[in-house]
């Protein structure tokens, strides 16, 4: 069972464009959200979080925007920059499960010039 | 470099030989995980240790899995026996203990295992 859906699989996107990738989950019980950055032959980092006692979170150029009816949140990459191509994860976890993480599928991301 | 550090970072072996992998978390760090990669996936949790006690395992690690964490420091993972379908990146990495509500996990580059 995929707890965490994520898309779309691939996005390009000019350089100085916004790029926007979608995460749903299903288990309400989440509560945390991080979203992980994954450059190849490297493993994930993470970039940026939310609980979901806020709607939205920003640091730097990135954002992630967290609605909690509807079980989805983003994640914004705002004046996207040729060395943000990577490949992007969101993830879920329960609180005093440890950092248990469940992933989404990815999404290559690849910024043109 | 402090980072998480794991060896080695490739692993060719035939189907039915037994491979191990070494993880070296952050030195501080006492909570220490596995996670298993395939190509075009998330990773998946496997496992995880809060010092040297192995509090969890997924019901992805079958019995032909095997990790220890002696002394809480490094932590190895075997794999015996193995198969085709263990063709994956294993990730390890580790986070501090948990003194807030959010806790960060660094990962490492993780060890590819191509199983032939």
């Amino acid at each position: 069972q995929q707890q965490v859906k994520q898309s779309p699989q691939s996005l390009i996107v000019q350089k100085g464009g916004i790029s926007i990738i979608n995460c749903a989950y299903e288990n309400t019980a989440f509560d945390y959200f991080p979203w992980y950055q994954q450059f190849p032959g490297k493993g994930p980092a993470l970039l940026i979080a939310i609980r979901p006692d806020v709607s939205e979170k920003k640091e730097g150029r990135f954002t992630i925007s967290f609605n909690k009816s509807a079980k989805q949140f983003s994640l914004h990459i705002m004046d996207s920059q040729p060395g943000d191509s990577a490949t992007y994860f969101c993830a879920a976890s329960l609180t005093g499960t440890a950092s248990k993480l469940t992933f989404g599928t990815g999404t290559r991301l690849q910024v043109t010039l | 470099d402090t980072g998480v550090s794991q060896n080695p970072r490739h692993k060719i072996t035939k189907r039915g030989q037994n491979v191990t992998f070494r993880c070296d978390p952050i030195s501080e760090h006492n909570r220490l995980y596995w996670y298993r990669q395939t190509l075009g996936q998330g990773p998946e949790f496997l496992t995880y240790f809060q010092n040297e006690a192995q509090l969890e395992k997924s019901r992805l690690l079958s019995d032909r899995f095997s990790a220890e964490r002696p002394k809480g420091s490094f932590s190895t993972l075997e794999i015996q026996r193995t198969e085709q379908g263990d063709s994956a990146m294993y990730l390890c990495a580790s986070s501090a203990p948990p003194g807030g509500t959010n806790e960060k996990l660094f990962f490492g580059s993780g060890t590819q295992l191509s199983v032939l």
